[in-house]
């Protein structure tokens, strides 16, 4: 079964510094996507970062950088810079081919001023 | 606005109603995604379809149902409400290629 684990329920940093949001998956498929989504106060669900499994370089989105580690099965998120507009929930997601998303339970951010 | 329209953004209903939530998916797209967001918890897949035929189905309960029409918009319909099916309901659609599923804004709905 195809599973998307955050270990950490909740995370909070001061403005400005960098953080990094863990997610492991399950999977014994070699071709996947994986995705971080942001889901603000408004609940708007927010695409992040994505990254394809057969890439071995690292996605980049401005401030936002994962680290894919295949064989570890890992894929973790990296906010440099942190800003106060950051506060949300942050939601790894797999999926493979035209398939639904499988989501993590997420991760609460909080950013300090 | 991400092109993705879901009407209402909020409904409240009693316990025993029926609804029906729906979705316009973003131009081109031919792939409906429904999930279910319960008070601080993750999504939960309900159902997929791909160009009017379903898909895929996950923990969709009996008394809910959908359909995607020919003009590709999606209706989830939610029957003999419950107090625990109050939630957030997101819609999402996708297209050729991975480029992220486009959610969205949800409907709110909840039963009294």
């Amino acid at each position: 079964a195809q599973t998307v684990t955050q270990s950490q329920p909740e995370m909070s940093v001061q403005e400005a510094e960098t953080v990094t949001l863990s997610c492991t998956y399950d999977t014994s498929e070699s071709n996947y996507y994986l995705f971080w989504y942001k889901q603000p106060p408004s609940r708007q669900m927010i695409l992040v970062i994505r990254q394809e499994a057969y890439k071995q370089q690292n996605a980049t989105e401005n401030r936002f950088s994962v680290n894919f580690q295949k064989a570890a099965k890992s894929f973790s998120l990296k906010i440099s810079d942190s800003q106060l507009g950051d506060t949300a929930m942050y939601f790894c997601a797999f999926t493979q081919g035209a398939q639904k998303l499988v989501f993590g339970q997420g991760t609460r951010l909080t950013i300090n001023p | 606005d991400s092109g993705v329209t879901q009407t209402p953004k909020h409904l409240i209903t009693a316990t025993g109603q029926r609804v029906t939530l729906r979705c316009s998916p973003r131009s081109g797209d031919l792939s409906v995604y429904w999930y279910q967001q319960s008070l601080d918890q993750g999504l939960q897949f309900l159902i997929q379809y791909y160009n009017g035929e379903e898909r895929a189905k996950g923990n969709i309960l009996e008394r809910f149902s959908a359909q995607q029409f020919p003009d590709l918009h999606s209706e989830l319909n939610l029957s003999s409400l419950e107090l625990g099916d109050s939630a957030l309901y997101f819609c999402a659609s996708s297209g050729q290629g991975h480029y992220g599923y486009t959610f969205g804004s949800g409907t709110r709905l909840t039963v009294v």
